[in-house]
């Protein structure tokens, strides 16, 4: 039973610049859910997905983040014209949906933008 | 809009003892979950313990204990027989809609032998 896995596992940019990222979840989870942690904090909910439906989005992410799902699978986040601010690091998890649901998570992708 | 509050920065025990970390939260929500996360340094977020509103009978997974208080929205976390492996963040996370987890600034957990 492989987890939840995530690429890259760092990412350093220069401003302006785009990124995406993979998470690939759990093989039979249904629920694949974006977070963002900075230094200090815990991880923000960023957006859901649940199958390739996206159902719901923070008001943290604004018109530069986009996420797909394309086939139900794995997940990309895209960050076009990336700012300093964006240094994260970006939290992957996914879960079976039902009374027992949980949240595993990826290691993380993080990212830098100098 | 769901808030939570860890108000312990940074917790010491020494291993073999009992610490208690606190949590409190609220919510709207009528059915939720609560979760305790852990995430060493530098690794991934880890899953300590869950529970369910619903259920008056405090969760226990082996050395981790939880002390649910419904009505004050209070969910601590109780980690017995410490060992050095436990040191870490540790993440207080209610579930919301859908199930999106809101958390707390977490409790940096110090283990000394």
């Amino acid at each position: 039973d492989t987890g939840v896995s995530q690429n890259p596992r760092h990412k350093i940019t220069k401003r302006g610049q785009n990124v995406t990222f993979r998470c690939d979840p759990i093989s039979e989870h249904n629920r694949l859910y974006w977070y963002r942690q900075t230094l200090g904090q815990g991880p923000e909910f960023l957006t859901y997905f649940q199958n390739e439906a996206q159902l719901e989005k923070s008001r943290l992410l604004s018109d530069r983040f986009s996420a797909e799902r394309p086939k139900g699978s794995f997940s990309t986040l895209e960050i076009q014209r990336t700012e300093q601010g964006d240094s994260a690091m970006y939290l992957c998890a996914s879960s079976l949906a039902g009374p027992q649901e949980t949240q595993y998570f990826g290691p993380g992708t993080r990212l830098l933008v100098l | 809009a769901q808030t939570v509050t860890q108000s312990q920065p940074e917790m010491s025990v020494q291993e073999a003892e009992t610490v208690t970390l606190s949590c409190t939260y609220d919510t709207s929500e009528s059915d939720y979950y609560l979760f305790w996360y852990k995430q060493p340094p530098s690794r991934q977020m880890i899953l300590v313990i869950r529970q369910e509103a619903y259920k008056q009978q405090n969760a226990t997974e082996n050395r981790f204990s939880v002390n649910f208080q419904k009505a004050a929205k209070s969910f601590s976390l109780k980690i017995s027989d410490s060992q050095l492996g436990d040191a870490a963040m540790y993440f207080c996370a209610p579930s919301g809609g859908f199930q999106k987890l809101v958390f707390g600034t977490g409790t940096r957990l110090l283990v000394s032998p």
